[in-house]
């Protein structure tokens, strides 16, 4: 069955960075888009981007172009979402999400969803 | 940029209730929307994508429709584990795939 594990929870002052990362199982890791998805306290889903592992293109939300960087390691199968410039706003479970469909079909849709991972920033 | 706005933002109903959500893009985008459900402390669900077609799995009380700019999330008769937030998505090919504000469904 499909899986997909996060890091743990990382606590980062203000200004510094956090890579989280995002182990998929259970189905051919380069076949299908891989979405960041955050969620602030008490607020809503929000998309950060995504990433195709296949060929490590990238799409990211204008709000965070020049703080995220998304990236691939093709030899241990994991996917990584680095945020850097981090502020208290950016405090939040960030949860990565594999798509419904193969990336060719570009019909984004997040089928199966991380645990989440809690970033909390605070000096 | 598409724009997803979701009404209401909350809603209060009884088991048995029939609800409807609504979601509006802000420009067309077919049928390219998505559904899920979010518990508290829990990752989101996609519960219907491309606007009415059900996820493996999810109950057939659960429907959606619309096209265009105007869509619905319709649960008939409301069980207890459907308390939840719901959210709209914008899954045209073209990102940024925005999510709506949500809509808190409780306990009346």
């Amino acid at each position: 069955q499909v899986q997909m594990v996060q890091s743990g929870s990382d606590v980062r002052k203000p200004g510094a960075s956090v890579k989280v990362s995002c182990k998929p199982s259970g189905y051919p890791f380069s076949a299908y888009n891989i979405h960041w998805v955050r969620q602030a306290p008490g607020q809503g889903l929000e998309w950060m981007g995504s990433i195709n592992p296949d060929n490590s293109d990238t799409k990211y939300a204008q709000k965070f172009l020049g703080r995220v960087t998304m990236t691939v390691d093709t030899s241990i199968s994991t996917i990584y979402m680095e945020l850097s410039g981090l502020t208290s706003d950016d405090s939040a479970v960030y949860y990565c999400a594999r798509d419904r469909v193969h990336s060719n079909y570009n019909l984004p849709g997040c089928a199966y969803w991380g645990q989440g991972t809690l970033v909390t920033v605070s000096s | 940029d598409i724009q997803m706005t979701q009404s209401p933002s909350s809603l209060s109903a009884s088991v048995g209730d029939r609800v409807t959500i609504t979601c509006r893009a802000s420009q067309s985008i077919r049928t390219y929307v998505n559904w899920y459900q979010q518990k508290p402390g829990k990752a989101p669900k996609l519960l219907i994508y491309s606007a009415y077609s059900l996820q493996s799995g999810v109950p057939s009380r659960f429907s959606g429709s619309g096209s265009g700019t105007e869509f619905a999330l319709t649960i008939d008769s409301l069980e207890p584990e459907d308390f939840a937030t719901y959210y709209c998505q914008q899954g045209t090919g073209t990102p940024p795939w925005s999510f709506g504000q949500g809509t808190k469904v409780d306990i009346k």
